[in-house]
């Protein structure tokens, strides 16, 4: 069974630092990756998604880059704003079935 | 981008009674999922809602404890039966346009059983 895990669970920073999210699945069989932010007591919005033959996505400020053989993906946040405390979620989708595994999730809080 | 309605956002319900729960699509949608969010934990996937039949429902999870119902493309409920303190959870609706493309989430319905 697939198991996604990320790194750190918790991470505060003070704004306009650069930060790295890491996430981290145990079969790297899937067929794509998905970041997802969640405010709290809110639904996911979905932030970036990496098909399985690419290597990175961007999208403003955030990057996210797949390694599949090594199972690794990260989140780069640039010039962090207080607007960007949430929770991260990545989940990767199986080359077989549609569901997605979601990772344990990083809570991110950033400093006026 | 799928624009996704779930209703309703809360709910405080006693013990033993039931919640159903909408999730209306603004386009039609080929996936439809249904997920929970335990107090401080990540998102477990309930069921895949299949329009026109039964839902598949996933390691733990019963039809009987959550009926699904799916009448068309754009619409599914979820039903949460005899509810205990235990079921006090957020249940999220999510949507594929197509198997393995971008996945959207309602905004939640947070379920709290007292």
């Amino acid at each position: 069974k697939q198991e996604v895990t990320q790194i750190p669970a918790a991470l505060s920073v003070p704004e306009g630092e650069n930060l790295v999210l890491n996430c981290s699945f145990t079969d790297s069989a899937i067929y794509n990756l998905q970041w997802f932010r969640q405010d709290p007591g809110k639904g996911l919005t979905s932030l970036l998604l990496i098909q399985s033959s690419q290597r990175e996505q961007t999208s403003g400020r955030l990057n996210a880059s797949l390694d599949k053989s090594s199972g690794r993906s990260t989140l780069y946040i640039a010039a962090s704003q207080p607007g960007d405390s949430a929770t991260y979620l990545c989940a990767v989708t199986p080359n077989t079935g549609n569901q997605f595994y979601f990772g344990t999730g990083t809570s991110l809080t950033v400093i006026p | 981008s799928a624009v996704i309605s779930q209703k309703p956002s809360r709910d405080i319900c006693q013990r033993g009674t039931s919640l159903t729960i909408q999730c209306q699509v603004d386009s039609q949608v080929t996936m439809m999922f249904w997920y929970r969010q335990q107090p401080g934990q990540s998102l477990t996937l309930i069921a895949t809602a299949n329009q026109g039949s039964e839902a598949t429902y996933e390691s733990g999870f019963v039809i009987d404890k959550f009926p699904i119902s799916r009448p068309n493309l754009t619409f599914s409920t979820l039903t949460v039966s005899n509810l205990s303190p235990e079921d006090s959870s957020i249940y999220l609706c999510s949507v594929e346009e197509a198997a393995g493309t971008e996945a959207f989430f309602g905004q939640g319905t947070r379920l709290t059983v007292v």
